[in-house]
């Protein structure tokens, strides 16, 4: 019983395509979040949602468009990829986005631009 | 800007060893403090939550410490084992919700 998944956990792909990465839990939580992992090592936010609202969206470019269509997902579409997207991301979801809480992380997708 | 550190980058101790991961940030305003690991390939798991009104948690041999005013957290692991082996994250929360992770310590135990 998998609380955060995403697919797929590896995607390779050439430069210039579009792709999206799908996050789904099944915790019945109203929070979902993108997070990017880069070479560095430092996760950063990309985007929050709220019962399907957006809520937090850093500075990301518009490339990046983030779609929930229901509060149980939080699918992330990329156009265009560049090799600086090349890096890991990860679902996360958190019971109503409160500073009280603990967030729950899917295992990641590792993005691999060339 | 919440800026977030964590000192060692990496650390290897034989099995049964006592060991502390440490955790600084730049702004005491915080919601809350967490400790993650991470393994390859399984993504992050959240360890221990601190709220900004408590002073420490602990689950089974793991003991987080939060002292806002100096803005510091440590993790204190008991009794290390090989399973242990894994990255830490040290996150915090603050009042725009989003997290701010450090770039994390990578634990290994050896046998």
């Amino acid at each position: 019983d998998t609380a955060v998944s995403q697919t797929p956990k590896y995607l390779v792909t050439q430069m210039g395509n579009d792709k999206s990465i799908k996050c789904e839990q099944n915790l019945g939580h109203d929070t979902m979040y993108w997070y990017k992992q880069d070479s560095k090592k430092f996760l950063k936010i990309m985007f929050s949602y709220n019962n399907k609202e957006l809520i937090i969206n850093e500075t990301v470019p518009n490339r990046f468009s983030p779609k929930s269509p229901d509060k149980a997902h939080l699918n992330l579409h990329i156009n265009s990829l560049e090799l600086g997207d090349s890096a890991v991301y990860f679902c996360a979801s958190s019971p109503f986005g409160q500073g009280e809480e603990k967030l729950f992380f899917g295992s990641g997708t590792q993005l691999s631009v060339l | 800007k919440q800026e977030v550190t964590q000192i060692p980058a990496a650390l290897s101790v034989p099995e049964g060893e006592n060991l502390v991961l440490n955790c600084s940030f730049t702004d005491s305003a915080i919601y809350n403090l967490q400790w993650f690991r991470q393994d390859p390939g399984k993504g992050l798991t959240s360890l221990l939550l601190i709220q900004s009104s408590q002073r420490e948690q602990t689950s089974g041999r793991l003991n987080a410490s939060l002292d806002k005013s100096s803005g510091r957290s440590t993790l204190y692991i008991a009794a290390s084992q090989p399973g242990d082996s894994a990255t830490y994250l040290c996150a915090v929360q603050g009042g725009s919700e989003k997290l701010v992770f450090g770039k994390g310590t990578k634990l290994t135990v050896n046998p």
